[in-house]
């Protein structure tokens, strides 16, 4: 069945340094991929989506590229912030109607 | 624009009790409809979606059922709750067609200890 892989459970890192988180995703159908992030105590929020092979998409400092080949749409940042600490969820929807939620990684950003 | 309001903010509840949650979504006209359910600090799992008035699909078993009495409600409940239902209950909608069909929009979420 379909499936999203974060590796990585928890990411601890200095503000102002680059980050990746990994997202691979596994199914038979056209991907339609998302990131959301969810600070702590309050409801998840969209952060990226993307349909388009070797497409990158920015939003708020963040981006990702789905690449269909090898399956994945790692999120990435160039510098990140105090406020970027937070539960960041790859999500997998093949229709309209069931998406599918990676475990999530937490980041924390130390100052 | 829209807006989704999900009741109560948290509860308190015995094992063994009953359950009702709420969602209602303003500004919107015949969403797709969602429950998900989230231990603390873990992955969300969808629960139920639903279409239209009257249909709702299940999707894990978790011993909870849904219903849609109205186009802009959705209710999640239980007649007897489960040590392990305690969670982040969080209703969700999201487009009926067209490219960003997917893209789920969460409401505040409630939150529920059973003890």
């Amino acid at each position: 069945g379909d499936s999203v892989t974060q590796t990585e459970g928890l990411v601890t890192l200095t503000k102002g340094l680059p980050v990746m988180l990994n997202c691979t995703y596994q199914t038979t159908y056209s991907p339609f991929l998302f990131w959301y992030v969810q600070h702590l105590n309050e409801a998840p929020k969209l952060l990226l989506k993307s349909s388009t092979d070797n497409k990158r998409t920015e939003h708020q400092g963040f981006y990702a590229t789905l690449h269909k080949s090898s399956s994945s749409f790692h999120l990435q940042k160039s510098s990140v912030q105090l406020s970027d600490s937070a539960l960041y969820f790859c999500a997998l929807s093949e229709n309209a109607y069931k998406v599918i939620f990676g475990k999530g990684t937490h980041l924390h950003v130390l100052p | 624009a829209q807006t989704i309001h999900q009741w109560p903010v948290a509860e308190i509840k015995a094992v063994g009790s009953p359950l009702s949650l709420g969602c209602t979504i303003k500004g919107k006209s015949s969403p797709n409809l969602y429950w998900y359910w989230q231990a603390t600090g873990g992955t969300l799992q969808q629960l139920f979606y639903s279409i239209t008035v009257g249909q709702v699909e299940s999707v894990v078993q978790l011993n909870l059922s849904a219903s849609r009495p109205k186009d802009d409600q959705f209710i999640l409940s239980t007649e007897k709750l489960l040590l392990s239902h305690s969670g982040f209950y969080l209703c969700a909608w999201s487009l009926e067609g067209g490219p960003n069909y997917a893209e789920q929009f969460f409401g505040p979420g409630t939150r529920l200890t059973v003890l």
